[in-house]
């Protein structure tokens, strides 16, 4: 089974601190990405990358970067974090095949920004 | 880009009586695979379904689905609810796009299983 681990579990961030979470997964899988769950809007993707030093923006970029630093980490950075941007943050990974692969997801991370 | 359109909200199903999730979706993009996960409370999503085959059914725990690319739909069905099944359920749709497969989902639907 493939394992998608992400840190920390939980954060509290005041407005305007800079937050970074980090996932990690050891099944060398090419495609990661980072996912928001919000009740009314399910999954929404926000960054995703192919591979180490590549980044992309997914359909909800703004607020959040993103940084690849190697196969196995993919990072979500918030540099001026807001209450909007409080939420679960799910980070996945999969691939490197046909777009038929399935994705494994983390569990997830829970931001609080006061 | 793509989107997924499910059943929205909330649908509640009395033990024993089938189910049925719609998801319809639109592309622009022709290597597409369809998906549904399932995610239990306070639990990740997991996968329940893919398909990438136009008209043939594909099936898991009990779950069946069948792709109609003439339609554009993907609907998740079961003949016969259990408890257990009580879970929030997203539809969603692989394409490869910047050399990355991308999944889009769609909101999500929370299935509740009734005594």
């Amino acid at each position: 089974e493939a394992a998608v681990t992400q840190s920390p579990r939980n954060k509290v961030a005041v407005t305007g601190g800079k937050v970074t979470l980090s996932c990690n997964q050891t099944n060398n899988h090419n495609n990661m990405y980072w996912y928001r769950q919000d009740t009314g809007h399910g999954l929404r993707l926000i960054h995703y990358s192919y591979g180490a030093g590549s980044t992309e923006k997914g359909d909800i970029p703004d607020g959040y970067k993103a940084s690849r630093p190697s196969q196995e980490n993919f990072s979500l950075i918030l540099e001026l974090a807001t209450p909007s941007q409080t939420s679960v943050y799910f980070c996945a990974s999969g691939g490197p095949g046909q777009c038929n692969t399935e994705v494994f997801f983390g569990k997830g991370t829970r931001l609080t920004v006061v | 880009g793509d989107s997924v359109t499910q059943t929205e909200g909330l649908v509640t199903v009395t033990e024993g009586l089938p189910v049925k999730l719609n998801c319809t979706y639109q592309t622009t993009y022709l290597t597409i695979a369809f998906f549904w996960y399932v995610q239990y409370l306070n639990e990740a999503p997991q996968v329940l379904l893919k398909s990438s085959t136009d008209n043939k059914r594909t099936e898991h725990q009990g779950f069946h689905a069948t792709l109609h690319k003439s339609s554009s739909s993907f609907h998740l069905q079961k003949s016969s609810a259990q408890l257990s099944d009580s879970a929030l359920y997203y539809c969603a749709l692989s394409d490869r796009t910047e050399g990355a497969d991308r999944l889009t989902f769609g909101k999500g639907t929370q299935l509740i299983i009734q005594p």
